[in-house]
Order: structure tokens, then sequence, then C-alpha cells
């Protein structure tokens, strides 16, 4: 257990639609961290968070936005589904600041129907 | 953008065998880190490499960090059926500031029928 929890652990929807994947860190840890996983692209960084504030973009679409809150806790929030935002979505948590290790949540799998 | 290039891209063991994977980038990386995955599980961290020539070992596992900065092998002794699932590399290059990481497609080891 990496102590990065996920919610939902899966998720179906229909195109066009408007979900929201939540993460909450390690305790302690002030840096999120999103990724997209699906089998032809592999791991994608898609946006980091470092309390509260956006720090890093990535393979981000304009449909997405992501936003960490006080509590640091994350969600990311995707909209206008389409068939190929099906994959598994990650998030990691970074604690010292000294160090660039990365602990994942179990990930949502997202299925666009 | 930096890419990362992880061979083989599938393997089979045997128990007891020993293997070996390896990452190969045009670019520099100052963190290496490895990670294994699951079916459905999100990445789990086995071992970080923070400096050039670094050998780090975690039980049956050994990594190092290329002196060349540009690469970096994983090396699994006297496999068990449990070694089973995808190992990534990933690295932080230069620049990265909080660090996204690029990772590479992924090593799969199966049992050998």
């Amino acid at each position: 257990d990496s102590g990065v929890t996920q919610t939902p652990k899966h998720l179906i929807t229909a195109t066009g639609q408007r979900v929201t994947l939540r993460c909450s860190p390690r305790s302690g840890d002030l840096s999120v961290y999103w990724y997209q996983q699906s089998l032809d692209q592999g791991l994608q960084f898609l946006i980091q968070y470092y309390n509260g504030e956006e720090r890093a973009k990535g393979n981000i679409l304009e449909r997405f936005s992501a936003q960490q809150f006080p509590d640091l806790h994350s969600e990311l929030n995707l909209s206008s589904l389409e068939l190929g935002d099906s994959a598994l979505y990650f998030c990691a948590s970074r604690g010292d600041r000294f160090t660039d290790t990365q602990y994942f949540g179990p990930g949502t799998r997202l299925t666009v129907l | 953008g930096q890419q990362l290039n992880q061979s083989p891209q599938s393997m089979f063991i045997q128990e007891g065998e020993d293997v070996s994977m390896n990452c190969t980038s045009s670019s520099i990386f100052n963190t290496w880190l490895w990670y294994k995955q699951d079916p459905g599980e999100g990445p789990v961290l086995l071992i970080a490499l923070y400096k050039a020539g670094e050998l780090t070992s975690n039980g049956r596992l050994t990594a190092q960090f290329g002196i060349t900065r540009k690469d970096s092998f994983l090396n699994i002794s006297a496999s068990i059926p449990s070694d089973v699932g995808i190992y990534f590399c990933a690295g932080l290059g230069y620049g990265g500031s909080q660090g996204n990481l690029i990772f590479g497609k992924g090593t799969k080891l199966s049992v050998k029928p």
C-alpha cells in the first residue's frame, strides 16, 4: 500500500459526459502528479500540483483540468469525453522535495462507451 | 521531447533464472526509477537511483545508474513466479524542476509455458 488513495476504482460513462477523479496523496506529501496509461501510449504525465499550485503540464488535453485543494487532495476533471479517453488514470505523490521518488495510487479505470 | 527506450519489450522466465532489462536514452537523466506494475494496479517503486554509477540493491533486485547518465539496467536474480508483471523504468531529466517522470514502455515478464 503506497498510502496514495484514488476514487473511484472504476468508472463507466458515455461520450460527451464529464467525470471527476479524486486523489489523496500520502500524508504530508505536497506534490500530486496525474498520469494517463493507455495500451498504446504507455504512462503519460498529465499535470503536477504542488501545495495547491499548478507546477508542470504534460500531455494534458484542454478538455481536462485539475486542481489541488487546501487539504492537498486533488481532482482531475475530464469533460466532453471521447472513446479514446478510456484509460487508467493514476495519481502519484512525492514527499521530500530533495528526492524525486513518486508513489502511485491504485488508479481509476475509465471506460467511455 | 525526451524518450526512454526500454528493452526487451517482453520476456519469458523460468523459476530460478536471472533476468536483465535496460533503458537507454539520447538525453541525460539525473534520476532513474524502476517500477513494477501488476495487472489493474498502480506502479510500485522498486529502486531509485540518484547518482551516475550508483549500484543499488533491493533484495534480489539490483539496478545501476549508467556513468553517461543516459542508461540504467535492472537485474532480477533467481526469479520466482511472483516476479511476473510489467517493469517500467522512469527518468527525471535536467530542468524538470519539481519533476515529471518520463517512462519507458515497459518490459513484460511472463512465466515460460
